[in-house]
C-alpha cells in the first residue's frame, strides 16, 4: 500500500514565524509533488508543486524535495494568522495516481 | 473559468437508503476524480476517469457505490445502500489529463457533504 505521511499537528506557531510543514512516501517511484492549503469546511486548493530535487520559492512559500530521502517539506515564511489552515501533501505515484496525506494542521497565532 | 460544480452540497439520509451526488468538470478537462474524504483525513481516490472510461476503481467499494460519466463530461457517483461510515465529504475533481507534469493540476469542487444517520 503506497503510503504519504504527514504529522496530523496542530503545528503552532507566532505569527512572522517561518512554518515548517513535512511529508513521506513510501513509492520510491513517484514523480510529482503537490501541497494544497485545506480550510475548515472548504475544498482543497493547490499552493505548489514540485518535481526536481532541491528547493522551489514562490512568494512566502518555499517547497522542498529529496528524493533519495523520500521526504518533502513546506516553508512558510512571516507566517500569518490567515495561514491558519490543514496542509495536505499529495504525491503522484508510479502508476500515475494522486495520493494525499492526512493533512498537517498548521496555527499561527497573533 | 467556471470550476468544478458539484450537487447537492449538503445530503442528510438515513441509513440503507440512496444518494447519488453530481459533478461537472471544468470545461475541456478530460480527467474526473472522485475522493471520499472523511472528517480529519486526507481525500482519498475513489474512482478516476479519463473522458467516458475508468482509469482506476480500486477503492471503489463497489458492493455499494457506482460512478458513471456516460459521455465524458458530467459525473454522476451513487451510493446505495448507505452505511454510517459513507459519512464524509465527496469530492469531485478535474485535470486537463491523467498526467501531473508541467503544471498540470487537479481542481476541486466545493464537494458534497454526506451524513449518514
Amino acid at each position: 500500500q503506497k503510503e504519504v505521511e504527514q504529522n496530523s499537528g496542530p503545528l503552532s506557531v507566532p505569527e512572522g514565524a517561518i512554518a515548517s510543514l513535512n511529508c513521506t512516501y513510501s513509492d520510491r517511484g513517484s514523480q510529482s509533488f503537490f501541497w494544497y492549503r485545506q480550510y475548515s469546511g472548504k475544498s482543497p486548493e493547490l499552493i505548489m508543486f514540485i518535481y526536481s530535487n532541491g528547493d522551489k520559492e514562490d512568494g512566502r512559500f518555499t517547497a522542498q524535495l529529496n528524493k533519495a530521502s523520500q521526504y518533502v517539506s513546506l516553508l512558510i515564511r512571516d507566517s500569518q494568522p490567515s495561514d491558519s489552515a490543514t496542509y495536505l501533501c499529495a504525491v503522484m505515484d508510479s502508476s500515475y495516481k494522486l495520493i494525499f496525506g492526512s493533512g498537517t494542521r498548521l496555527l499561527v497565532r497573533p | 473559468e467556471a470550476g468544478v460544480a458539484q450537487s447537492p452540497r449538503y445530503k442528510i439520509i438515513e441509513k440503507r437508503q440512496s444518494v447519488a451526488f453530481w459533478c461537472n468538470p471544468i470545461s475541456g478537462h478530460a480527467t474526473l476524480y472522485w475522493y471520499q474524504q472523511i472528517l480529519g483525513q486526507g481525500p482519498k481516490l475513489l474512482i478516476q476517469f479519463q473522458n467516458n472510461g475508468v482509469v482506476d476503481d480500486s477503492q471503489l467499494p463497489k458492493d455499494r457505490f457506482s460512478a458513471e460519466r456516460l459521455k465524458g463530461v458530467d459525473s454522476t457517483l451513487k451510493i446505495q445502500p448507505a452505511k454510517l461510515e459513507d459519512s464524509a465529504v465527496y469530492l469531485c475533481a478535474s485535470s486537463l489529463d491523467l498526467f501531473f507534469f508541467s503544471g498540470n493540476t487537479i481542481y476541486f469542487g466545493e464537494g458534497s457533504w454526506l451524513t449518514v444517520v
